[in-house]
């Protein structure tokens, strides 16, 4: 199967910083890429998806302003959360597709736990 | 509105086997998915059933009705490491994915 890394695996940051997550597709082309978070206990909550060389489209309530989300080329895609507050400490999951409808199979990166003090 | 349900928990014996129910109420649908997930893991695809029936794939299989909405999972010969959450998630008809709350299961020696 398709590989999709994730890093930093678990990042501790200071409240008022920026962090920044990659997501990279290791040996296939991805053309959408899609970020989201999950609190503890709950399921996965898609914050937006985005295709290569085009802007994120970000999920209703979802501030675009704070998570930036590039994706630069069809192996990576970065998100970054500007100045962190500890209600942002979540775990990050980025997913990427082939594009293909028929399997629709998501490959997902490992995730990155993110704890804002 | 779009929705996914799903019980939030189940509990199985080891050596058991286990169906996880799916109801899905989708606009438009193309397909549904099936995903385990660890505690603090990000999930890993289990199933995709875009037509009617029952597809077998070793100890897992998944099901599905398009009349009903409904789809299920089912796991046998359950082991330790099937303790897990486990996500059903459709697919609308604009392909995008509506995922529900999951079901933990619990194995139990």
């Amino acid at each position: 199967g398709a590989v999709v890394s994730q890093h930093p695996s678990w990042v501790i940051c200071k409240s008022g910083t920026s962090v920044k997550i990659e997501c990279r597709s290791l040996d296939f082309q991805a053309t959408t890429m899609f970020w989201y978070r999950q609190f503890p206990k709950q399921s996965l909550m898609l914050m937006a998806t985005s295709n290569e060389g085009s802007k994120a489209t970000y999920e209703q309530g979802v501030e675009k302003d704070k998570f930036l989300i590039n994706h630069a080329s069809l192996t990576l895609s970065t998100l970054t959360v500007t100045s962190a507050h500890p209600e942002d400490s979540s775990f990050y999951i980025c997913s990427a597709t082939r594009g293909e409808t028929d399997t629709g199979e998501l490959f997902f990166g490992e995730g990155s736990r993110l704890t804002v003090l | 509105g779009q929705n996914i349900d799903q019980p939030t928990e189940m509990t199985a014996t080891e050596g058991a086997i286990v169906q996880i129910n799916c109801t899905y109420q989708t606009s438009g649908f193309n397909g549904l998915f099936w995903y385990q997930q660890h505690a603090g893991e990000a999930p890993t695809f289990l199933s995709y059933n875009v037509l009617d029936g029952l597809e077998e794939k070793g100890r897992f299989s998944s099901f599905l009705s398009r009349s009903k909405g409904y789809s299920y999972l089912l796991l046998k010969e359950l082991q330790m490491k099937d303790s897990a959450s486990y996500l059903c998630a459709g697919w609308d008809s604009n392909y995008q994915l509506i995922w529900g709350a999951g079901t933990k299961l619990i194995i139990k020696p």
